[in-house]
């Protein structure tokens, strides 16, 4: 079957570092895509892994392992208007996206 | 350039009743998808369309349809509304063309509430 698994919530301080995790079991994979959503908006595209290794933009980071299932993203200087939650999801060789249920990251002063 | 539009932005309906939602890109995307969102299940797909002409359901079709007459315009109707139909409903579109890269481009959402 297709699973995509997130951590519910995490919480962290402004100006520190946080490691979201995914983990996803499916029948085809072709790429991870991370997505970052506020609160009463729409998902805005963050990240986009194909290949192991790790991605650096910015502040953001993403990381692939595709031997093991697992991807986390990286979030640097935490600020504020990281608040959101962020959703993993997979692409399995068609259109589809097959989505995790998101984690929530609260930021602290 | 508006990207992808969605009407109305907010709605509450009686059950039984028939409510067409409606997505509108100018993006001249291939792909488009109609998701709901609830609480702590994340996003999933009701249908999708690969390019003008064609649909396919998705994971929870049921309750709902759609159709694309044209490339910019993915309407969803609910042909009688049930409360379990309540939900956040985004509608997204994608190049498509091929396996792979596949960015999802979303919508604002219609938050539809059924009584």
């Amino acid at each position: 079957g297709q699973n995509i698994d997130q951590p519910t919530e995490m919480t962290a301080t402004e100006g520190a570092i946080v490691q979201i995790n995914c983990t996803y079991q499916t029948s085809g994979f072709n790429g991870l895509f991370w997505y970052q959503q506020h609160a009463g908006e729409a998902p805005t595209f963050l990240s986009y892994n194909v290949l192991d290794g790790l991605e650096e933009k910015g502040r953001f980071s993403s990381f692939l392992s595709r031997s093991k299932g697992y991807s986390y993203l990286l979030l640097k200087e935490l600020q504020m208007k990281d608040s959101a939650s962020y959703l993993c999801a997979v692409t399995e060789g068609n259109y589809q996206l097959i989505w995790g249920a998101g984690t929530k990251l609260i930021i602290k002063p | 350039i508006a990207g992808i539009t969605q009407a109305p932005t907010s709605q509450i309906l009686a059950a039984g009743r028939r409510m067409t939602l409606r997505c509108t890109q100018d993006m001249r995307h291939n792909a488009m998808y109609w998701y709901r969102q609830d609480l702590g299940l994340g996003l999933r797909l009701i249908h999708y369309s690969n390019t003008a002409g064609t649909t396919g359901k998705g994971e929870v079709p049921d309750g709902y349809s759609v159709s694309r007459a044209n490339t910019d315009d993915f309407p969803l109707t609910l042909a009688s509304a049930v409360p379990s139909q309540t939900s956040v409903y985004f509608c997204a579109s994608s190049e498509g063309g091929g396996e792979g890269y596949n960015e999802q481009f979303f919508g604002p959402g219609t938050r539809l509430t059924v009584l």
